[in-house]
């Protein structure tokens, strides 16, 4: 079936420098996409959201990216903050589900930041 | 604060002995879904209610169930879980409708299988 996945399982960056966590996602009927991201032990947290008729959403030193072209998603964090270690999760679905069809996750890709 | 609560944290079953997860939410959101999550994978849609509405994932297997008695509240029933079923539980909520499928999601109950 299709699926939505990431490029890399792991990713290290030093303390201060930015991040950006690529996915890739093969559902072209999907139309809305999420950023989850989860610290050991606990559920997903959300961290920002973007429609299909978008390419570019900011939020609080978190940018999302979407180009449909190629079907790709990114994650930017600035100033990455040792708080940001976690595994983050893109997640997509439809719209046209009555706005409740459930989610599919990519993969996760784990962030380690260095001191 | 509006959350989502699910108890318990942990829960440790016998193999093919049958345990109830629940959940919680104060938020008043239509929709509440079931995930599960094995060790580092992602979590995975079992089902989900929309209001009364129930929604099965195809790939669910008929050994878990669910139950929503009222708006707040939402049960998983797993009736002879396996070696396999062990795994992390997530529940989630979302307003649906033009507001989205946003989840909101619970800390999860962790399900061992003995």
């Amino acid at each position: 079936g299709e699926s939505v996945g990431l490029h890399l399982p792991t990713l290290s960056v030093q303390e201060g420098d930015n991040s950006i966590i690529n996915c890739a996602y093969s559902n072209s009927a999907s139309d809305y996409f999420i950023w989850y991201k989860q610290e050991s032990g606990k559920g997903p947290q959300f961290i920002i959201d973007i429609r299909s008729n978008m390419d570019k959403r900011q939020g609080q030193r978190v940018t999302v990216l979407l180009n449909k072209t190629v079907k790709h998603l990114s994650l930017q964090i600035a100033a990455t903050q040792p708080g940001d270690s976690a595994v983050y999760f893109c997640a997509e679905t439809r719209m046209s589900g009555g706005g409740a069809d459930g989610l599919t996750f990519g993969k996760g890709t784990h962030l380690i930041i260095q001191p | 604060d509006a959350m989502v609560i699910q108890n318990p944290r942990y829960q440790v079953t016998q193999f093919g002995k049958p345990v109830t997860l629940s959940c919680s939410q104060t938020l008043n959101h239509n929709v509440m879904y079931w995930y599960q999550q094995k060790s580092s994978q992602a979590p995975k849609l079992l089902f989900h209610y929309y209001d009364k509405d129930f929604n099965n994932e195809a790939d669910t297997p008929d050994n878990f169930q669910s139950r929503r008695p009222n708006t707040s509240f939402c049960f998983l029933d797993i009736r002879s879980p396996g070696l396999g079923d062990a795994a992390m539980y997530l529940c989630a909520t979302s307003r649906g409708g033009l507001a989205g499928p946003r989840g909101f999601f619970g800390p999860g109950t962790r399900l061992t299988v003995l």
